[in-house]
Order: structure tokens, then sequence, then C-alpha cells
């Protein structure tokens, strides 16, 4: 399976406590792009990389959140001191190349809940 | 703000009819689209794209059609199939995807 893949697919954790999250995206793509999805909403931006660079962060992206692409291969994003209101499915997508030809494809997201 | 805008959350249409689902933009800048298709417990899969220097582009039974001085595309599929039933997302590519709300598509017998 040459896909986008993501780690863990579920999780659930205490309000206040640490997450992160793992996405492997396709070999031969330099963007990587994080997306967050809640209920009756489509995915939202939260920030993206090209190779191991962050180019772009949403102001949805409190400073709770941090992202990494060491090595410009895959990429964790880690919540600190979850809240409720983190509860959500995030999404990772990649693409190949710049420009606004490439269409991303997306991983099958990992479902946090914040209890 | 919402800057790709969907207004029908969801469809429903008979098997071997044709599906229509709409999505309204409302910035000018904007003139690359995509469609997305999205089953429950999935990412989204990428199900066609359109550029605005074309008005239509086809791929077997889905079509998307972009009308810029109304700043609207749809999406046809057709003819319906029962598998088509998921979340339809249409999305526009500013090095980011910004999504509009999603159509629910039901597709019966």
């Amino acid at each position: 399976d040459t896909g986008v893949s993501q780690d863990p697919r579920h999780k659930i954790t205490k309000r206040g406590q640490n997450v992160t999250f793992r996405c492997d995206p396709i070999s031969e793509h330099n963007r990587l792009y994080w997306y967050r999805q809640t209920l009756g909403q489509g995915p939202e931006f939260l920030t993206y990389f090209q190779n191991e660079a962050q180019l772009e962060k949403s102001r949805l992206l409190s400073d709770r959140f941090s992202a990494e692409r060491p090595k410009g291969s895959f990429s964790t994003l880690e919540i600190q001191r979850t809240e409720q209101g983190d509860s959500a499915m995030y999404l990772c997508a990649s693409s190949l190349g710049t420009g606004l030809i490439h269409e991303q494809y997306f991983g099958p997201g990992t479902r946090l809940t914040v209890t | 703000d919402q800057q790709v805008k969907q207004n029908s959350p969801s469809l429903s249409v008979q098997e071997g009819r044709i599906s229509i689902l709409n999505c309204d933009y409302t910035n000018s800048m904007f003139d690359y689209f995509l469609w997305y298709k999205k089953y429950p417990a999935e990412g989204p899969t990428f199900l066609i794209s359109i550029s605005s220097i074309k008005d239509k582009n086809e791929d077997g039974r889905f079509t998307v059609f972009l009308n810029k001085s109304a700043k609207h595309l749809s999406l046809h599929i057709v003819p319906s199939q029962p598998g088509d039933s998921a979340v339809y997302f249409c999305a526009s590519n500013t090095d980011k995807l910004i999504f509009g709300t999603g159509t629910r598509l039901q597709v019966f017998p």
C-alpha cells in the first residue's frame, strides 16, 4: 500500500494530557498537510510543509499545537494540554511538487476524543 | 467567513438518474477546484478537478462544470450508483485546500 498512512487511527485521552499523531506521506511527495475536521464541517487547514520546512500555519493552530517534519519524510502533530474542543478528526494529506495543479491525497485520519 | 459554500446538506437520488451537486465560492482569485468524496471513518478521496481556464472536465461518470462569472461549480454523476452514496466536498486550491461543508448524497435503488 503506497498511500498516505496515519497512526493511531483512534485516540481517547483525558483533558490535560498530551497526544502525538504520526503521518507517513506518499514517498515521492514533497508537500505534507494537516487538516482538522469536526462534525458537519469540511476539513480545515492547520499547517503544511514543503520538504522539512513548515511554510504556513493557520490561526486555528494555537500554541498548544506543534508539527514537525524532520528529514522531509514523515510528520508528527503534537497537541499539549488537550481540551475537549480538540476532539476532531485529524487528517494528513500529501501532494507532489508545488503549484496549484497537484491534487492532495489524504490518509484515513486520526480520530481524537478528549474526555 | 465561508469562502466555499455547499448550500445543500443532503441530496437523495434514484439509482440510474443524474446527481447534481452544487458549490459556490466568493473569491474571484480562486482558479483551481477539486471534488472529494468521503465515506465514514475514511479520509477524503480525490474525484475530479478543474482549472479556471476550462469550463468543463469529464472523467467517466463524473463531470465538473465551472461558471466563473457566477462563481459556481457543479459535479454531475451519471448514472448514479448506490456505491456513490457518500459525502461530497468541493474545495479550492490556494496552496492549501479550502473546503465547503459537504453534501451527503444518498443513491437509492
